[in-house]
């Protein structure tokens, strides 16, 4: 079964607006990634944040990780067309070396 | 830096047949790991390849197999191939793998079973 699950499934907003997604998991890990998939392409990575981290930035996007929670989130603020994508949250747990991808998050972003 | 690369980009077979997908990764990146994607079960990993050898395999059945080159380009075999096999391979590379890192994905391989 899969390490992570997302929240919402989908979720659909207008440009400009902000835009946020959690993820929760199950066993203790040493980091989470964020990365995003446009429409049957690959994967790229957007933030990467360790288990000793509680948030990052980078750009439009903030992580936060909430290890007693055992739940991220990941915010896009002032959305664009443009990031209409699904993201994927993903963790690589203690015991292991692995990623192990979260079910995804399918944004909309409405012109 | 050339991003990594999977070839095909596209194939259709038949229940039965087998298929090898190809892999490149990024020039220096040593770790190869695969993951096959499908509407219903995500991304789910299949194996991670480093320096040649086998460093962790999912819960896929004998029939999934892989391998990596010295120069660090993979292949993964299907064999027998089967309707529910149809998905999304991706190919991922990193440094040195071992969930610490980044991966940079291929754009995949989409595999069609008839």
């Amino acid at each position: 079964s899969q390490q992570g699950e997302e929240d919402p499934q989908a979720l659909s907003i207008q440009e400009g607006e902000n835009a946020t997604m959690n993820c929760s998991y199950k066993t203790s890990i040493n980091n989470l990634q964020w990365y995003r998939q446009n429409s049957g392409r690959g994967l790229v990575h957007l933030i990467l944040i360790r288990s000793n981290e509680r948030e990052k930035h980078s750009g439009r996007l903030r992580v936060t990780l909430d290890t007693s929670k055992k739940s991220s989130s990941l915010l896009i603020t002032a959305s664009r067309a443009a990031d209409t994508a699904s993201y994927f949250c993903a963790t690589t747990q203690t015991s292991g070396s692995r990623l192990t991808f979260g079910e995804g998050t399918q944004l909309t972003v409405n012109p | 830096k050339a991003g990594v690369t999977q070839t095909p980009r596209y194939l259709i077979k038949t229940r039965g047949q087998q298929v090898t997908l190809s892999c490149s990764p990024i020039s220096g990146h040593r770790s190869v790991s695969w993951y096959q994607q499908t509407p219903g079960q995500g991304l789910q990993f299949l194996f991670e390849y480093f320096s040649e050898t086998q460093r962790n395999k999912g819960n896929f059945p004998g029939r999934f197999s892989g391998r990596q080159f010295s120069n660090s380009r993979s292949e993964m075999n299907v064999s027998t191939l089967e309707l529910g096999d149809s998905a999304l391979y991706l190919c991922a590379s990193s440094l040195e793998g071992g969930g610490d890192e980044k991966l940079f994905f291929g754009s995949g391989t989409q595999l069609s079973v008839l």
